[in-house]
């Protein structure tokens, strides 16, 4: 099984709290994704990372920030938590971003704002 | 742009019955297709994928074969188990969308006793 690891695995936070999501993985991937998945389990990609100091903003406009200091480590940050952050967040990680290549998925953070 | 269309669900089975999840893409150039599953309060697991045209994916059950003349990638399993009840996503990875994966919007699967 792929080792990438995300802390915590619930939040339940109030509205105005900062916030950050942990994201690990020991097997030296450059390239790393965070995903939001929305109640009705449709995903969507929300920052990514070819390598070190390096980010992108994915496909869906989010609030959020991320850093890309060290290649084994994508904090996601929300500086000032609202209820339409509620959500399930995933991070992944890729060997490449050749077409072959899968990727692999922490267990994600459930996160609720009230 | 690249895009996948898989059957809306939910799906609800007996167990031993068959299991079939159709979906279909459109892609820019010549994508690489997987299978992901999601069981309850975990994130995703890559299932099968597949490459090149005619290939055949499989795992635990599952197979899916990639088919060029028809856009699609059906996920099939002959005898499912309480144990497949699970979310499936079909996605795809091609130049068109830079190589990052685009998924469907998921399968919710149950499987009865």
């Amino acid at each position: 099984e792929a080792d990438i690891y995300q802390t915590p695995r619930y939040l339940v936070i109030g509205t105005g709290k900062k916030i950050t999501l942990e994201c690990s993985q020991t097997m030296g991937h450059d390239k790393m994704y965070w995903y939001q998945q929305d109640p009705g389990m449709e995903l969507h990609l929300i920052h990514y990372s070819y390598g070190v100091n390096s980010t992108e903003k994915g496909d869906l406009s989010s609030e959020s920030t991320v850093s890309r200091i060290r290649t084994e480590h994508f904090p996601l940050t929300l500086e000032s938590a609202r209820p339409s952050h509620t959500s399930q967040y995933l991070c992944a990680s890729r060997m490449d971003r050749g077409r072959d290549s899968p990727l692999h998925f922490g267990n994600g953070t459930r996160l609720t704002v009230t | 742009g690249d895009s996948v269309t898989q059957m809306e669900g939910p799906v609800t089975l007996s167990e031993e019955a068959f299991l079939t999840i159709n979906c279909t893409y459109t892609a820019t150039g010549y994508p690489s297709l997987f299978w992901y599953v999601q069981y309850p309060g975990e994130g995703l697991q890559l299932l099968l994928k597949a490459t090149k045209a005619d290939d055949k994916g499989s795992n635990k059950g599952f197979e899916a074969t990639y088919r060029k003349e028809t856009t699609s990638f059906h996920l099939e399993k002959g005898s499912v188990q309480v144990s497949d009840s699970a979310v499936y996503f079909c996605a795809l990875s091609d130049r068109g969308s830079n190589y990052k994966l685009t998924f469907g919007k998921g399968t919710l699967l149950t499987v009865n006793p």
